[in-house]
């Protein structure tokens, strides 16, 4: 069975210190795993997504996010923490049930709030 | 960038009536669509995936006469809350899976429905 656990419910930095949003997944096969960002009152952008290529992923705004089998984690990581970055994150695996399409399963949400 | 539109953004209604929302693929055609509902400070839970020219395939404990779905084209899937009542009160969030990124999916803005 596929699930995904989002670590912490809240993270809290300083702009300009770096950003760890933990996630733990499980797969029983190779997963895709994302990460979505949702700003309030708006859609859900993709920051980036692994999908069995590069261990390190590279997304948009500066994040990127370590695929680690062993550990069975895709924590989503950023240098420095901008203003702009508080939203809500979700961690998200990917999984086929057959039909041709992938399901997508979400992790419960990290909100990330960046104080001056 | 592949866009995913919704209308309504917002919908206020009476308990009992029935509420039609949409999503559009704007810029790349759809054959598989997704409804997902959001509760308040929570994660996105999938309700149905919406296939073109077929029946959609609901999720378990979602009820598919209470939540119609048509998918009568490529770029067009429709959600119908019918009889809605208070509990039906929720952020509906469709997405659409862009065929030319793999299985990534792209997401609706959302629509927030709120049944008095």
């Amino acid at each position: 069975a596929q699930s995904v656990t989002q670590l912490d419910s809240h993270v809290s930095v300083s702009e300009g210190t770096p950003v760890l949003l933990r996630c733990n997944y499980s797969s029983s096969y190779s997963p895709s795993l994302f990460w979505y960002v949702q700003h309030p009152n708006k859609g859900l952008q993709l920051l980036l997504k692994y999908t069995s290529a590069a261990t390190l992923v590279k997304g948009i705004n500066g994040f990127e996010a370590e695929f680690k089998k062993s550990e069975t984690s895709f924590h989503l990581t950023k240098p420095s923490a901008h203003m702009s970055d508080a939203a809500e994150y979700f961690c998200v695996v990917s999984y086929s049930p057959g039909g041709g399409y992938n399901k997508l399963i979400f992790g419960a949400g990290t909100r990330l709030a960046v104080h001056p | 960038g592949a866009v995913v539109s919704q209308h309504p953004s917002r919908v206020i209604c009476k308990s009992g009536t029935s509420v039609k929302i949409e999503c559009r693929s704007l810029d790349f055609q759809a054959t598989t669509m997704f409804w997902y509902r959001q509760f308040p400070k929570q994660s996105l839970m999938l309700m149905a995936t919406s296939n073109e020219g077929s029946k959609a395939t609901y999720e378990q404990g979602v009820e598919k006469d209470k939540f119609l779905i048509n998918h009568a084209s490529l770029t067009l899937s429709t959600l119908t809350v019918t009889s809605a009542h208070p509990e039906d009160s929720s952020f509906y969030i469709c997405s659409a899976r862009d065929l030319r990124a793999g299985e990534t999916q792209y997401f609706g803005p959302g629509t927030r429905l709120l049944v008095l």
